[in-house]
């Protein structure tokens, strides 16, 4: 089975431009959730979708918003970025039953200069 | 609030040195403790999934147990390869596949 895939893998912004991230999850798989990491605050959560709408939503901005499709594959927008917004955006899907777990796939890093 | 710390927060060992890292966790219910191994640049590659206190799993040279308050992984004859950097997770039920992570433990394994 292919893993879960993440497009673009690298990206380089400027401040005020928006973005958007795409991940395709593994076949199957229906819920997909979201984490920024830096090396500040680790790894953290931004939205989970399951069968394209919103289950969960973490502490961000309303600048960062997402979608899921009937695919499965979803994607994630953010508005007028901010330096702080450089960090290595991480998707990752599951069954998306209570207990599964969440295979990653390789992040985009987003760098705003 | 739920809350994940592991310890310590790098590692330095011989090959073959084994050694144990810990993650303390603090949950309101706990549906699932997750083990990663997050190489540099890459996203985290799973390892465990451990459900009740009591249970253990094993993977080659690695072994997760978990209690009621912490996990530990527990790495046996260590190998260069080994190095990386081990998240623990926690999922709780009042966060709906929103996975609580702690910050993580850099292994390093020198020959």
């Amino acid at each position: 089975k292919a893993g879960v895939t993440q497009t673009p893998r690298y990206l380089i912004k400027t401040r005020g431009q928006q973005v958007t991230l795409s991940c395709s999850p593994i076949s199957g798989h229906r819920s997909v959730s979201w984490y920024q990491q830096t090396p500040g605050q680790g790894l953290q959560f931004l939205f989970e979708y399951f069968s394209e709408t919103q289950r969960n939503k973490g502490n961000f901005p309303g600048r960062f918003s997402g979608r899921q499709f009937s695919n499965s594959r979803s994607e994630m927008n953010v508005s007028t970025l901010e330096l702080g917004d450089s960090a290595l955006y991480l998707c990752a899907s599951s069954l998306g039953t209570m207990t599964d777990t969440q295979y990653f796939g390789p992040g985009t890093r987003l760098t705003v200069l | 609030e739920d809350q994940v710390t592991q310890s310590p927060e790098a590692l330095r060992l011989q090959e073959g040195e084994s050694s144990s890292l810990n993650c303390s966790y603090t949950v309101s219910g706990l549906r699932g403790l997750f083990w990663y191994r997050q190489d540099p640049g890459k996203g985290p590659e799973f390892l465990f999934t451990l459900y009740s206190a009591g249970e253990e799993k094993e993977k080659e040279r690695l072994k997760a147990t978990l209690t009621k308050k912490e996990s530990f992984l527990h790495i046996t004859a260590p190998k260069p390869e080994d190095s990386a950097t081990y998240l623990c997770a926690v999922l709780g039920v009042k966060n709906t596949d929103k996975l609580i992570f702690g910050t993580g433990t850099r292994l390093q394994v020198f020959p």
